[in-house]
């Protein structure tokens, strides 16, 4: 079954807001997760990633956090932009998988009010 | 330095018909990934080729689906008797030789409806 799940299908928020998209994963062993964004009629733009051995990485306006200990992910973005809505996919590196064998969660809708 | 070169963008066949996709990698990857997506889903993992060799095809269907990526040429995936259940949007993905999944470049997708 599915590994990788998201709580909150869509999302709105207002411009300059900050937003916090959220993931739930399944498999323990599992060491390493992405972010992406997928705009209307493209593939996944790759975010922001993070290992296992990390509770936080910071990039430009986005924060990722790590929780272990409930195998819980979130996707922070500060200051919200018109050009962030999308819907968002968190992404496990599939365990003992072959490289490039992600599983994706089902996705959140971003959108965001001017 | 063009992306991730995916074509056609949209394909419509009958059912029983065969369906033809085909990807570009980014100039100087070696690694192609094809994911399919269903509406209102995430993407799923199908198959994992270098050149000449499939790595990984554990997410492809034993039957009707195959895939290639030959010495020359764009990777290809094969559909043969599409069935309405194939219709879905497929995304192919590209990295450099060696790189993990950090490293995927994805394309614009091909839709296919089956009719």
């Amino acid at each position: 079954g599915e590994s990788v799940g998201l709580h909150l299908p869509t999302l709105s928020v207002q411009e300059g807001d900050n937003s916090i998209i959220n993931c739930a994963y399944s498999n323990s062993a599992s060491d390493y997760f992405i972010w992406y964004k997928q705009e209307s009629g493209k593939g996944p733009q790759f975010i922001i990633d993070i290992r296992s051995n990390m509770d936080k990485r910071q990039g430009q306006r986005v924060t990722v956090l790590l929780n272990k200990t409930v195998k819980h992910l979130s996707l922070q973005i500060a200051a919200t932009q018109p050009g962030d809505s999308a819907v968002y996919f968190c992404a496990e590196k599939n365990y003992g998988g072959s490289q490039g064998n992600l599983i994706f969660g089902k996705g959140t809708k971003l959108s965001v009010k001017p | 330095n063009a992306g991730v070169m995916q074509n056609p963008r949209h394909l419509v066949r009958r059912r029983g018909q065969e369906a033809r996709l085909r990807c570009s990698p980014m100039k100087g990857h070696s690694h192609v990934y094809w994911y399919r997506q269903l509406p209102e889903e995430g993407l799923k993992f199908m198959v994992y080729l270098q050149k000449e060799n499939i790595i990984d095809e554990s997410g492809m269907p034993k039957e009707r689906f195959s895939a290639e990526f030959p010495k020359e040429g764009p990777s290809i995936l094969r559909i043969q008797q599409v069935v309405r259940g194939d219709s879905a949007a497929y995304f192919c993905a590209s990295s450099p030789s060696g790189q993990g999944p950090e490293k995927l470049f994805f394309g614009s997708g091909t839709q296919l409806s089956v009719l």
